[in-house]
């Protein structure tokens, strides 16, 4: 069984175009996160949902909104795609209670045109 | 500002020579956790520490709170340790926000 899945695997769009992320944990962990690698592989923080509420929003562009329905969903919604936004994204689930420790899904590989 | 420091960015080992990884932060944390990134992409979480040392087969780590530092040490390496690794710290504060390293590039050969 996956820990934590990502769908789409890959994504390419054109510029403008709106594009969802759905991540799923089956861990029974109470934290997701998004995370953004770019070209240069340098991974960042960009959300981080507790039990459904945000807890971390680091310097992210509007047009990004994460969206956690349940403890083990947190997904992505990128409106108005930009060149720039094209890089792997990573979801990550962890509990909070305990020593985290990271799960990360398999990431997903958006491309913009 | 919480920074995280590895270098160098990449580094050659021959097969079965023993490898060391290092990785420096700035600020307090409650744990430093290494991370290896193979080439198809996927990120594995290899160790969480917070004090001394942790051991998990050919892979040892170590880390210094009063230096605020940590190694990663390899035994033994294969080509098939070729990877990107990747050390992050979770800091101090009520969430468990990590803050990554660059990372460095692990090429072994046979």
């Amino acid at each position: 069984d996956t820990a934590v899945s990502q769908t789409p695997k890959y994504l390419v769009t054109q510029m403008g175009n709106d594009k969802s992320i759905k991540c799923e944990q089956n861990l029974g962990h109470d934290t997701m996160y998004w995370y953004k690698q770019d070209s240069k592989k340098f991974l960042k923080i960009m959300f981080s949902y507790n039990n459904k509420e945000l807890i971390i929003n680091e310097t992210v562009p509007n047009r990004f909104s994460p969206k956690s329905p349940d403890k083990a969903h947190l997904n992505l919604h990128i409106n108005s795609l930009e060149l720039g936004d094209s890089a792997v994204y990573f979801c990550a689930s962890s509990h909070r209670d305990s020593k985290p420790s990271q799960y990360f899904g398999p990431g997903t590989r958006l491309l913009v045109l | 500002k919480n920074e995280v420091e590895q270098s160098p960015q990449n580094l050659t080992a021959q097969e079965g020579e023993f490898i060391t990884i290092n990785c420096s932060y700035s600020v307090g944390i409650s744990a430093l956790h290494w991370l290896q990134q193979h080439p198809g992409g996927g990120i594995v979480s290899l160790f969480m520490l917070s004090s001394g040392k942790k051991k998990h087969g050919r892979l040892i780590a170590t880390i210094n709170i009063q230096e605020k530092h940590s190694s990663l040490h390899i035994t033994a390496s294969h080509p098939r340790d070729s990877a990107v690794y990747i050390c992050a710290d979770n800091n101090t504060g009520a969430n468990s926000k990590l803050t990554f390293g660059k990372g460095i590039t692990l090429s072994v050969r046979p």
